[in-house]
């Protein structure tokens, strides 16, 4: 039992390119999430999933895309990198409803130049 | 989570009591988490309190709520070098959103 993998751990791009971030939970949990995690930030919630074929917007959208065919996996898309999308990107999985607990991969560490 | 608010910094000596603050806007939350973040890793989940609670006690770990300030505290006994970390305050609602605070970083000075 894995838990929550995020591929890869570290990225650099140049500004304009685009990339895939992986993520995939073996918890059979229907709650995926993206967030970034930028200094004096917090976590901001990027996109959500609500379960296979449900996607939603969180509080910075832009810039991004997602999708979620399967219950597993919810890869995170950068369509153009810019440099205001360095950061570091986080996915986490939940049983969904309320008082469920969020389990977070390691971490992708982004940085575009 | 520009609604909920932390300080960016504390700092204790081993053996005190650390007390991490955080500040809500939204009354609809049911449920205010506290996650750790060591360096290099993910969060993992510390202790919660659902909203109709005012203290949950969990070994080293105390959880004050006061709903009518919306303000969240959590109290750690005896802090360690290990327990340096960011801790981030987060709340829940009748969605499966989590939305954090800024997060805390605890420092623990020997």
């Amino acid at each position: 039992n894995a838990g929550v993998t995020q591929t890869p751990k570290f990225q650099v791009l140049k500004t304009g390119q685009s990339m895939t971030l992986q993520c995939a939970q073996d918890m059979n949990h229907e709650y995926m999430s993206w967030y970034r995690q930028d200094p004096g930030m917090g976590l901001r919630l990027i996109h959500y999933s609500v379960g296979a074929g449900i996607t939603d917007q969180g509080e910075v959208p832009n810039g991004y895309n997602v999708s979620r065919s399967t219950t597993e996996d919810f890869p995170l898309r950068l369509l153009s990198a810019a440099p205001s999308q360095t950061s570091v990107y986080f996915c986490a999985s939940s049983r969904g409803g309320m008082n469920t607990e969020a389990f977070f991969g390691q971490g992708t560490r982004l940085t575009v130049v | 989570g520009e609604d909920v608010e932390q300080s960016l910094f504390l700092s204790v000596r081993e053996g005190d009591s650390s007390v991490i603050n955080c500040t809500y806007t939204d009354s609809s939350s049911t449920y205010l988490y506290w996650y750790k973040q060591e360096p290099g890793a993910g969060l993992q989940l510390l202790t919660y309190i659902f909203s109709n609670m005012d203290m949950k006690q969990d070994q080293r770990l105390t959880v004050l709520l006061n709903k009518k300030d919306k303000h969240l505290s959590l109290r750690i006994a005896d802090t360690q070098t290990g327990d340096s970390a960011i801790y981030f305050c987060a709340r829940g609602g009748d969605t499966d959103k989590l939305i954090f605070g800024t997060g805390t970083r605890l420092q623990v000075f020997p």
